[in-house]
């Protein structure tokens, strides 16, 4: 299975900053990673697909760097609403396989 | 727009089968895309389980091969998951999700909390 390496797990910012999140593959996965938000009593939500592409509806303060193995999410002047928790995810092979999340806090 | 909804029990005793129900409106799951079931376990770590596609074929993660089935209903849009011989590792909130064009799952239910306990 291709192993997925979210770093850092926590990271605490405050709105207006800008943030990175990591994510490592174990082997090339080419560009077939997506990147997902997570809040409490809401579905999952898609940001961005084929690393960089961002899904319809995801603003455009959010991006996607990457291909092969290292991957990043960037969000520009982070807002309120932009606090979750972010996982990445591959396609290139089955099993997929995910991230182990990345919370974003308010600081 | 395509909307998924989880239902099931909440509580499974050790040993027993795990029986979830995802019910799709907004888009006919025998019309295109593969349909999937997700968990996450405690401490947030999310396993792909498997995904019934269009035409019916299942895929399986191999690590959950022996123990799980997808089935549907096409009457109803509805596909299902069963989880055999349970364990409080199985413990977790478990999603449906439709697989896009691209590989990556565009729209996802809210999830169902299962325990496994005695």
């Amino acid at each position: 299975d291709v192993q997925m390496t979210q770093s850092p797990s926590y990271l605490a910012a405050s709105p207006g900053e800008s943030v990175s999140i990591s994510c490592k593959a174990s082997k090339s996965i080419s560009n077939n990673l997506a990147w997902y938000q997570e809040k409490p009593g809401k579905a999952n939500k898609l940001l961005i697909h084929s690393g960089s592409t961002l899904q319809s509806g995801t603003p455009s303060r959010f991006s996607g760097s990457g291909s092969g193995t290292d991957f990043t999410l960037t969000i520009r002047s982070l807002e309120f609403e932009d606090f979750a928790v972010y996982y990445c995810q591959q396609y290139n092979e089955y099993p997929r396989t995910f991230g182990g999340g990345t919370k974003l806090e308010l600081k | 727009e395509v909307q998924l909804q989880e239902s099931g029990p909440g509580l499974v005793k050790p040993s027993q089968s795990l029986s979830l129900t995802c019910s799709v409106t907004g888009y006919s799951i025998t019309s295109s895309y593969r349909w999937n079931w997700i968990r996450k376990f405690p401490g947030n770590k999310l396993e792909w389980m498997g995904y019934i596609n269009s035409a019916g074929s299942t895929n399986y993660n191999p690590s959950l091969k022996s123990r799980i089935s997808i089935t549907r209903d096409t009457s109803k849009n509805q596909f299902f998951l069963q989880v055999n011989s349970v364990t409080t590792e199985d413990t977790a909130t478990y999603y449906c999700a439709r697989e896009g064009p691209y590989g990556s799952y565009g729209n996802w239910g809210q999830g169902v909390m299962v325990t496994v306990s005695s």
